[in-house]
C-alpha cells in the first residue's frame, strides 16, 4: 500500500529563515510526487511535482523539493520565508490513478 | 477561468437528511474526484471517476453515492446524513487518471451535520 508521512504537523519559522517541510513516502517503485499548498478557506493549489525528469524540482514562489530515492524522501524547502507563506502544506504520492495525501503540515511564519 | 466550481460553499444539515454536493469543471478534464478533509487526517478519497461513464470507490465510500452526469459534472450524494460526515468536501479534476498529472481543486464545501 502506498503512504505518505509528513513529519511535524506544525512548523514555525521566523520571517526570512529557511523553510523545511519533510515528506517521506513508501512505494515499491519510484512514484510521482507532489506538494500542494492550502490557504485558509481555499482548495489545494499545486506548488510543484516530481515526475522523474530531474531530482531537484522548482515550483512557484521560490519553493523547491528534492527527490532522494535512497531516503524515500521529497522534502520541501524555501530559502527565505515570507509572511504570505503561512498555510497548510500537503505532500502527495501518485502511484497510479489515485492520489494519497499526507496529513499536512501547518506553517506559521513569525514576524 | 473558473476551474473547478463547487456548490454550495456551506451547508448545515440535520441527521437523516439527504443532500447532493455539486461539482463542475471547465478544463475539459477526463477524471474527477471527491475527497473529504478532516483535521489531522489529510485528504481521503471518497469516490473518483476516471472518465465519463465510470465511477470507482476510494478509501472512504460508505454513506456516499456519486454520479458522473457528463464530462463536466460530478456530484456527491449523502442519502442519510450522519454527524460523522461533518467535514470539508473537495472536488478535484485532472486531465486523465494518470499518475503524473496533477489534480486541480475546488474551494470546498463545508458541511455540518447536527
Amino acid at each position: 500500500a502506498q503512504s505518505v508521512t509528513q513529519l511535524g504537523s506544525h512548523v514555525s519559522v521566523s520571517e526570512g529563515a529557511l523553510v523545511l517541510l519533510r515528506c517521506n513516502y513508501s512505494s515499491s517503485v519510484p512514484p510521482y510526487l507532489f506538494w500542494y499548498v492550502q490557504y485558509p478557506n481555499q482548495g489545494l493549489q499545486l506548488l510543484l511535482k516530481y515526475t522523474s525528469a530531474a531530482t531537484l524540482v522548482k515550483g512557484i514562489n521560490d519553493f523547491e523539493a528534492e527527490f532522494k530515492k535512497s531516503e524515500t524522501s521529497f522534502h520541501l524547502t524555501k530559502p527565505s520565508a515570507h509572511m504570505s507563506d503561512a498555510a497548510e502544506y500537503f505532500c502527495a504520492v501518485s502511484p497510479g490513478n489515485q492520489f494519497y495525501f499526507g496529513t499536512g503540515t501547518s506553517l506559521t511564519v513569525i514576524p | 477561468n473558473a476551474g473547478v466550481t463547487q456548490t454550495p460553499k456551506f451547508q448545515v444539515l440535520k441527521t437523516g437528511q439527504s443532500m447532493t454536493l455539486q461539482c463542475a469543471q471547465d478544463m475539459n478534464h477526463n477524471s474527477m474526484y471527491w475527497y473529504r478533509q478532516d483535521p489531522g487526517m489529510g485528504l481521503r478519497l471518497i469516490y473518483y471517476s476516471a472518465s465519463e461513464g465510470t465511477t470507482d470507490k476510494g478509501e472512504v465510500p460508505n454513506g456516499y453515492n456519486v454520479s458522473r452526469l457528463n464530462k463536466r459534472e460530478f456530484s456527491l450524494r449523502l442519502e442519510s446524513a450522519a454527524p460523522s460526515q461533518t467535514s470539508v468536501y473537495f472536488c478535484a479534476s485532472s486531465i486523465q487518471g494518470r499518475s503524473n498529472q496533477p489534480q486541480h481543486f475546488g474551494d470546498g464545501t463545508r458541511l455540518s451535520i447536527l
